[in-house]
């Protein structure tokens, strides 16, 4: 079974500043999917980023990256000029590829506030 | 916007009552899904779907039934609701042409058991 840890329950960053949330993993799998969502308080869970486990590259989308260690199971999202509607939980998720399920294993998340 | 609807999207109901939530989807998704939320675990699957009649169990199952007759609808049944049950659940689905597997999920049915 796959487990994410976010030890960072919650978060504050200034407004135009740069933050890190983390995420680490663990599983014996070598080939997934991992992802960043994001639930403002609209309750709305919103999709930011994914990162496929064969690509050494990390992603990027606009002002959110993330830094992916596949030998250290780790996948931090860092979010650069920080705005206030960035605020909301920050979930980390784990995709196993492979059989019919297509799962997705969540992180506890992080609440992360945007301070003017 | 994926095209996903849940309703009711707020219920209080008693201890005991069986409890029906709808997931409709408008865009012939082959894989549905029912997560339920709490805080501190973050979102945990309850059960899914890969086809219609075709459900499998997931994490937290227990106490939860699914039904897929036909492609748009994924109804997910308490039969007889407990305090436990209160929580707020998510249908989500994945694209089936998409190759990089990503879910998206609906508003949400806060659930709220008496």
């Amino acid at each position: 079974a796959q487990t994410v840890t976010q030890s960072q329950p919650e978060m504050s960053v200034q407004e135009a500043e740069t933050v890190t949330l983390s995420c680490t993993y663990d599983t014996s799998e070598n080939n997934y999917y991992l992802f960043w969502y994001k639930q403002p308080p609209s309750r709305q869970m919103i999709l930011v980023i994914r990162q496929e486990a064969y690509k050494q590259q990390n992603a990027t989308e606009n002002r959110f990256s993330v830094n992916f260690q596949k030998a250290a199971k780790s996948f931090s999202l860092k979010i650069s000029d920080s705005q206030l509607g960035d605020t909301a939980m920050y979930f980390c998720a784990f995709m196993k590829l492979g059989g019919s399920a297509r799962q997705l294993t969540f992180g506890s998340g992080t609440q992360l506030t945007v301070l003017p | 916007d994926a095209g996903i609807t849940q309703s009711p999207r707020h219920k209080v109901t008693e201890t005991g009552t069986p409890v029906t939530l709808r997931c409709h989807q408008t865009e012939n998704h082959r894989y549905m899904y029912w997560y339920r939320q709490d805080p501190g675990h973050g979102l945990r699957l309850i059960h899914y779907s890969y086809g219609v009649k075709d459900t499998d169990k997931g994490e937290v199952s227990d106490g939860y039934s699914v039904s897929r007759s036909k492609t748009e609808d994924f109804l997910l049944t308490l039969e007889s609701a407990t305090s436990s049950q209160t929580s707020v659940y998510f249908c989500a689905i994945s694209a089936r042409d998409s190759l990089a597997y990503e879910q998206y999920f609906g508003p949400g049915t806060r659930l709220t058991v008496t």
